[in-house]
C-alpha cells in the first residue's frame, strides 16, 4: 500500500477554510483516497474519497491533481467542532483489505 | 452512511477476566469485518480481518489465542479477550466494508477497555 504523509498537526480559527493535504508518491493505480476524521473516544468517520479531480460533498471537497501523487482536503469555514484528527488513506477499489492508518493531522480550531 | 455499532461502548474488568466485544452491522450485510486497537495519542493498529464462517487473519504479533475473534453471521462479529491485563487496557474499534457503497469502511463507536 502506498505511504502517506501528512502534517502532525494544523491550527485555524473558526470561519477559515483549511486545508490539509497529504502525500502519496507511490499510490497504485487502483488506489482511490479516503479521507476520516476521527473524535476523541470515537471511531473514524468517513468524509470523503476520490480517484481524480474534484469530488465535493456536504462536509468537505477533495482535490486530487492529474499524477494523484498528493491530495488535499478542504474544510470551508470550520466550526470548534471541526477539531479533530484527520486521517489520508489509500483504498483499494475492490477486495476485502483493510485500510491502513498513518499519524493523521490533528487540527485544532480555535475562537 | 452505513452504521457499525459495538457494544459494550465501555468496561472495566479485573486483571485475569475475559472480555467480550460485539460489533454489528446494522443496515447491510458484512462478510469481512475488521478489528482495530488504539492507544492514547497513537493511530489506530490493525488486530485481525474477521471473514464470516471462517477463521480471523491476525497481524503479525497479534496473538490469536488472546484475541478470539468470532464472525459467526453476517451482521455480528465478536472480539473476546482472554485472560485480559493492564496492558490490554485500550481502545478497541471494528468496522466493516459496505459492499453498496464502493466498499466504504464503515466504524463503530469503539470499546474502551479498562483492565485493573
Amino acid at each position: 500500500l502506498a505511504k502517506t504523509t501528512q502534517p502532525i498537526s494544523m491550527d485555524s480559527y473558526e470561519g477559515q477554510e483549511v486545508n490539509i493535504t497529504c502525500s502519496h508518491n507511490n499510490i497504485a493505480t487502483n488506489d482511490y483516497i479516503t479521507w476520516y476524521q476521527q473524535f476523541p473516544s470515537q471511531g473514524p468517520r468517513f468524509i470523503i474519497q476520490g480517484y481524480k479531480t474534484k469530488v465535493t460533498n456536504e462536509v468537505a471537497s477533495l482535490f486530487i491533481p492529474a499524477d494523484r501523487k498528493s491530495s488535499t482536503l478542504s474544510l470551508p469555514r470550520v466550526s470548534l467542532s471541526d477539531t479533530a484528527v484527520y486521517y489520508c488513506l489509500p483504498k483499494k477499489d475492490t477486495g476485502r483489505r483493510a485500510l491502513t492508518f498513518g499519524s493523521g493531522t490533528r487540527l485544532q480550531v480555535q475562537p | 452512511g452505513a452504521v457499525v455499532s459495538q457494544h459494550p461502548s465501555r468496561v472495566i474488568c479485573k486483571s485475569g477476566t475475559s472480555v467480550k466485544i460485539e460489533c454489528r452491522s446494522l443496515d447491510f450485510q458484512a462478510t469481512t469485518m475488521f478489528w482495530y486497537r488504539q492507544f492514547p495519542k497513537q493511530s489506530l493498529m490493525l488486530m485481525a480481518t474477521s471473514n464470516e464462517g471462517s477463521k480471523a487473519t491476525y497481524e503479525q504479533g497479534v496473538e490469536k489465542d488472546k484475541f478470539l475473534i468470532n464472525h459467526a453471521s453476517l451482521t455480528l462479529s465478536t472480539l473476546t479477550v482472554t485472560s485480559a491485563h493492564p496492558e490490554d487496557s485500550s481502545f478497541y474499534i471494528c468496522s466493516a466494508r459496505d459492499f453498496r457503497q464502493q466498499e466504504t469502511q464503515y466504524f463503530g463507536p469503539g470499546t474502551r477497555l479498562l483492565v485493573l
